[in-house]
């Protein structure tokens, strides 16, 4: 089955303690993504990689780290996690560079830093 | 300006009504357009892009206007199923660049 899986789901943690959220992609996507949802806010990009060794900032970069060793994988890092970084955060992937083309995401991982 | 507007709502609409959302983009370069759907707590999954001259999937019907910059969804004989938050999506490049709307929440009651 063609997905993409996050983990963990559910996240608690405590200021400053460096935590990391794992995407995995089953379908051979180059580019894949880091999101962000807020209330009212919408979904705003945190970082995006078009292929493996190739990442760049979203509108939101500040506070996360993200590497891209393989294709499939795309891990979120929060070095010294803070509180204003609480939030619902998705990962997607797509095929680079393709009119219309569809994004898959992955269930999300809803962080809460105390 | 917001690049992607939407009205929040909610929409509180019985079942069997039409209902209608709209959302404007601020890029009138803007290429690609989408309306996602995301129920409660769960990640979006795309319910249909839309296409220069409308389309219809179903009860589903999209347009886009590109003078005006807005896009439309409309819902027809509205299902309880329907209930959900609707994400309006525009590609501004063509590329994999998706901007968001804040979505719109509807809730179709019995």
């Amino acid at each position: 089955e063609a997905q993409v899986t996050q983990n963990p789901r559910y996240l608690i943690t405590v200021t400053g303690k460096k935590l990391t959220v794992t995407c995995s992609q089953n379908m051979n996507h180059e580019y894949m993504s880091w999101y962000r949802q807020d209330p009212g806010l919408g979904l705003r990009q945190i970082y995006y990689s078009m292929n493996v060794e190739v990442t760049d900032k979203g509108d939101v970069p500040e506070g996360y780290k993200v590497s891209r060793k393989e294709k499939r994988n795309f891990p979120l890092i929060l070095e010294s996690p803070s509180p204003n970084q609480t939030s619902l955060y998705f990962c997607a992937s797509s095929l680079s560079r393709q009119p219309r083309v569809e994004a898959f995401f992955g269930q999300g991982t809803r962080l809460t830093v105390v | 300006r917001k690049e992607v507007e939407q009205d929040p709502g909610p929409f509180n609409v019985p079942e069997g009504a039409t209902v209608a959302f709209n959302c404007t983009y601020s890029n009138s370069a803007s290429q690609s357009f989408f309306w996602y759907r995301q129920d409660c707590r769960k990640e979006p999954k795309l319910l249909m892009s839309v296409y220069s001259s409308g389309n219809e999937d179903g009860r589903f019907t999209a347009q886009l206007n590109r003078a005006s910059q807005y896009i439309s969804l409309l819902i027809r004989d509205s299902k309880l199923s329907d209930s959900a938050t609707y994400l309006c999506v525009v590609n501004p490049y063509n590329n994999n660049d998706m901007r968001f709307g804040a979505g719109t929440r509807l809730t179709v009651k019995p």
